[in-house]
C-alpha cells in the first residue's frame, strides 16, 4: 500500500529557505504513470496547490508562488522535495506531499499526513 | 479569493440529502474533470469523487458529482453524523496551468 511521509523542519524564521522532502513507500517514484506533488494549508483555511513533478523532472508551479518554489525528485532514494524561499508568516501551514495521476484530467489520488510548518521569529 | 467558488457552509439533518456546489469558468471546469476531496477534523484531505462522477475506492454511493458546463455539484444522500467535513472541489485550470481548489465547504450534520 502506497505511504507517503513528510519530512522538515517544524519551526523556521523569516526570510528563511527551508526543504521538505517526501518519502515514498509501497511504489515507485519513478513510475511513468504518476505526479507527484505538494499542497499547502495554512491553520483554519483552505487548500493551495503550490506544484508537481514528473518522475523525469518535469515540473509545474503555482503562478503566485512560482518565483519561490522549487521541486525537485531523487528516484535513487525515492523522494521528493520542496524548497520554498523568503519564507514570511503568511507561509505557516500544513504542507502535505501527494501522488497524482494525470494533470489536466488528472486528480490526487493519495496524500500524506502532512508537517505543519510555523514562520516565526 | 479562490477560482472556484463554493459556499462556505452546508447542513442538513441526519438522513437528508444535501448538494454542495462549485462554480468555475471555461478555463478549469468548463475544459477539465473535477474532483472533490474530503477532509475530516484534523486529517489530510481524502479523494471522494474524481473525472466529475467516479467514486473513489471505498466511497459509498451515498455520494456522488455532476458538471453542467461551468459548475459542479457533489451530492450527499442518506446524510450521516459521520459525513460532517470540510470538503473541497478541485480542477486544472488551463490559463494557470496548475491545479485550483475551491475554497472548501464546511458541512454540518445537525
Amino acid at each position: 500500500q502506497l505511504q507517503l511521509q513528510e519530512s522538515g523542519p517544524g519551526l523556521v524564521k523569516p526570510s528563511e529557505t527551508p526543504s521538505l522532502t517526501c518519502t515514498v513507500s509501497g511504489g515507485s517514484i519513478s513510475s511513468s504513470s504518476y505526479y507527484w506533488g505538494w499542497i499547502r494549508q495554512p491553520p483554519g483555511k483552505g487548500l493551495e496547490w503550490i506544484g508537481s513533478i514528473y518522475y523525469s523532472g518535469k515540473t509545474y508551479y503555482n503562478p503566485s508562488l512560482k518565483s519561490r518554489v522549487a521541486i525537485s525528485i531523487d528516484t535513487s532514494k525515492n523522494q521528493f522535495s520542496l524548497k520554498l524561499s523568503s519564507v514570511a508568516a503568511a507561509d505557516t501551514a500544513v504542507y502535505y506531499c501527494a501522488r497524482e495521476i494525470g494533470l489536466l484530467t488528472g486528480f490526487i489520488q493519495n496524500w500524506g499526513q502532512g508537517t505543519l510548518v510555523t514562520v516565526s521569529s | 479569493q479562490s477560482v472556484l467558488t463554493q459556499p462556505p457552509s452546508a447542513s442538513a439533518t441526519p438522513g437528508q440529502r444535501v448538494t454542495i456546489s462549485c462554480s468555475g469558468s471555461s478555463s478549469n471546469i468548463g475544459s477539465n474533470t473535477v474532483n472533490w476531496y474530503q477532509q475530516l477534523p484534523g486529517t489530510a484531505p481524502k479523494l471522494l469523487i474524481y473525472s466529475n462522477n467516479q467514486r473513489s475506492s471505498g466511497v459509498p454511493d451515498r455520494f456522488s458529482g455532476s458538471k453542467s458546463g461551468t459548475s459542479a455539484s457533489l451530492a450527499i444522500s442518506g446524510l450521516q453524523s459521520e459525513d460532517e467535513a470540510d470538503y473541497y472541489c478541485a480542477v486544472w485550470d488551463d490559463n494557470l496551468n496548475g491545479r485550483v481548489f475551491g475554497g472548501g465547504t464546511k458541512l454540518t450534520v445537525l
